[in-house]
């Protein structure tokens, strides 16, 4: 069993549909991500939270936005979404301190029509 | 700025058969370095991770890697592969900013021939 929990497992939108995904940790972190992960492309960085502030924002289209309310949850809002934004959507956790690895939840499969 | 390269796409081996996962990284300081098992549909499990010490690092499911810092590597290996290896294979390096500033290879697609 995960400490990583991502809802829903699948998603499919219209691109003029709003749909968020959700992640919770169980782990005790105090930073969580979000990950794109499209075919044939390396894992991409979006979003970087450490104790609920957003340290990192990798030139992200603003159609996403995410909220972190606590330590233990990320969501990820979705609006006005491409065809190209079709991908996996990982989120993970970490303690945040040097030289410690990043804890991953079974994603979410979004696709976009 | 740090980097890393996984030369082969997608490698089959035979089931028993000895592996061994290319990483390349470019990384200005004392990297940390990890690999990370994917199987299909899921998300990304924690083989093995290098921070120091002893060069060759022992991991679950039977792999180990070696960090040689003299050709900025660090290569997955496995004595014997079993079918349930088959997954895509990520290797990954960060350094003291820990896993906020992991950069991540593009993956190793693993096929196992029966």
């Amino acid at each position: 069993e995960t400490g990583v929990t991502q809802t829903p497992r699948h998603l499919v939108m219209g691109m003029t549909n709003k749909k968020s995904l959700k992640c919770e940790q169980h782990l005790g972190h105090n930073a969580m991500y979000w990950y794109k992960q499209s075919a044939k492309k390396p894992l991409e960085l979006m979003f970087v939270y450490s104790l609920e502030e957003r340290v990192e924002n990798n030139s992200v289209p603003s159609r996403f936005s995410p909220e972190c309310p606590n330590s233990s949850h990320l969501f990820l809002h979705l609006h006005t979404l491409q065809p190209e934004d079709s991908a996996l959507y990982l989120c993970a956790s970490s303690q945040g301190a040097s030289g410690t690895e990043a804890f991953f939840g079974q994603g979410t499969r979004l696709t976009v029509v | 700025a740090q980097s890393v390269t996984q030369p082969d796409i997608h490698i089959t081996v035979s089931e028993g058969a000895s592996l061994e996962l290319r990483c390349n990284y470019s990384y200005g300081a004392t990297p940390y370095l990890f690999w990370y098992v994917q199987s299909p549909g899921q998300g990304l499990q924690l083989l093995l991770k290098y921070f120091s010490g002893d060069t060759l690092v022992q991991g679950i499911k039977g792999f180990e890697a070696e960090f040689k810092r003299s050709q900025s590597s660090f290569n997955l290996r496995k004595p014997s592969v079993h079918w349930s290896d088959a997954a895509e294979y990520f290797c990954a390096v960060g350094g003291i900013q820990g896993a906020q500033k992991l950069v991540f290879g593009q993956g190793t697609r693993l096929t196992i021939n029966p």
